[in-house]
């Protein structure tokens, strides 16, 4: 099924730990981005992409890294965990051909840092 | 001041009713999104518009592009209709951005 998917659903980390989070689309979409949604706060961009080889930072992009070596691919690198980054955490894609279609989304991942 | 606000915030009501939640942007667009968010839930698209008006079921979604100024109609609301439901805007330029509103918490009495 066409789609976002999005991995782990799960994680607890302890401080200072380093794992990476899962983002892949099977709809040719161009524009791939990570998000933290925290109570109160919206969700807030940490990194986005328009393409692969071409990453950007969001609003909150400290503490994390991305890469887009393919178009399907774009996963977020936690260098070395604080218990500031418990969140939950979604991936998205859009834009096919250069023009805005439907964003999908990922499951989320709530991930705990202890 | 944010450039996606939502209104109301949080909002109540009994089925059956006609719902309205509200979305201005102060920049310029090339999409509009209307998500929506159930509790401890995935986030799903309802809406994508870039003008005019679009319906699906009981939901209908409008949008003003002078005015910059969206809106999201539930008819005949029911319980299920409870959860979060969010206005995100795709920037003018090329590949713009995704930014979200606060979203507004929608809770439907039976």
């Amino acid at each position: 099924n066409a789609g976002v998917t999005q991995t782990p659903k799960f994680q607890v980390l302890k401080t200072g730990q380093s794992m990476t989070l899962q983002c892949a689309q099977d709809m040719n979409h161009e524009y791939m981005s990570w998000y933290r949604q925290d109570p109160g706060m919206g969700l807030r961009l940490i990194h986005y992409s328009v393409g692969a080889g071409i990453t950007d930072q969001g609003e909150v992009p400290n503490g994390y890294n991305v890469s887009r070596s393919t178009t399907e691919d774009f996963p977020l690198r936690l260098l070395s965990a604080a218990p500031s980054q418990t969140s939950v955490y979604f991936c998205a894609s859009s834009y096919q051909g250069g023009i805005a279609v439907e964003a999908f989304f990922g499951q989320g991942t709530r991930l705990t840092v202890v | 001041k944010n450039e996606v606000e939502q209104s109301p915030q949080n909002l109540t009501a009994q089925e059956g009713e006609f719902i309205t939640i509200n979305c201005s942007y102060s920049v310029g667009i090339s999409a509009l999104h209307w998500l929506q968010q159930h509790p401890g839930g995935g986030i799903v698209s309802l809406f994508m518009l870039s003008s005019g008006k679009k319906k699906h079921g009981r939901l209908i979604a409008t949008i003003n592009i002078q005015e910059k100024h969206s809106s999201l109609h539930i008819t005949a609301s029911h319980p299920r209709d409870s959860a979060v439901y969010i206005c995100a805007v795709h920037g003018g330029t090329s590949y713009g951005k995704l930014t979200f509103g606060q979203g507004t918490i929608l809770t439907v009495h039976p």
